[in-house]
């Protein structure tokens, strides 16, 4: 596609509830990234991908938290038994592999709000 | 690890005022740097970048040069306007690390009229 996608963009869900938050890269982009800014906040590192694998979970918060890549393409973010302190915007960006820089190209990001 | 810091905001200045974020960063090896920003209920968008020592990325009136004896890049304008209110991200990017991005906390900046 044109861009980063992210879906859903808003998503309110009760505590203690499981919620996926789905990432579509940029085509042919072979790393992923999830960050995590909550209000006012910076941006928190959750996980990278390269292709299907993640040489980096260092950033997930708990077991809670579990995210799968794959055909190199679309991510899962998954959250079990939510908990209100997970309410943040979930950003997903992808990037390409050409010479010495990687830029990376954001979603507009996924609201979640814990109830 | 690799890390970026970045001055705490919020900064707030006036129109037309000269605007400079520090941002310094600790990598192995020779990292591309960038600058973020993220406008009032908007996503994350890429400013400028660099990719080598030396070098000056600049974008919308905004520069950055790429200090490698200094481990910094720093962000300047030298007339902002009402609009570059937003919150400003540097960030690195180095095969050492696997070309994983790293931020910095993020500078709110705030241009009153």
């Amino acid at each position: 596609g044109a861009g980063v996608s992210q879906s859903p963009s808003n998503k309110v869900t009760e505590k203690g509830k499981d919620v996926e938050l789905r990432c579509d890269p940029i085509s042919g982009h072979t790393a992923l990234y999830w960050y995590r800014q909550s209000l006012g906040q910076g941006l928190e590192f959750l996980i990278y991908f390269q292709g299907n694998s993640a040489p980096d979970k260092s950033g997930l918060p708990s077991d809670r938290f579990s995210a799968e890549r794959t055909g190199g393409s679309v991510s899962t973010l998954t959250i079990q038994r939510t908990q209100q302190e997970d309410s943040a915007v979930y950003l997903c960006a992808s990037s390409s592999l050409q010479g010495l820089w990687t830029e990376a190209f954001f979603g507009q990001g996924t609201r979640l709000t814990v109830v | 690890g690799d890390s970026v810091t970045q001055m705490e905001g919020p900064v707030t200045l006036s129109e037309e005022a000269f605007l400079t974020i520090n941002c310094t960063y600790t990598a192995t090896g020779y990292p591309s740097l960038f600058w973020y920003v993220q406008y009032p209920g908007e996503g994350l968008q890429l400013l400028l970048k660099a990719t080598k020592a030396d070098d000056k990325g600049s974008n919308k009136g905004f520069e950055a040069t790429y200090r490698k004896e200094t481990t910094s890049f720093h962000l300047e304008k030298g007339s902002v306007q009402v609009s570059d209110s937003a919150v400003y991200f540097c960030a690195l990017s180095g095969k050492a690390a696997g070309n994983k991005l790293t931020f910095g906390g993020g500078t709110r900046v705030l241009v009153k009229p």
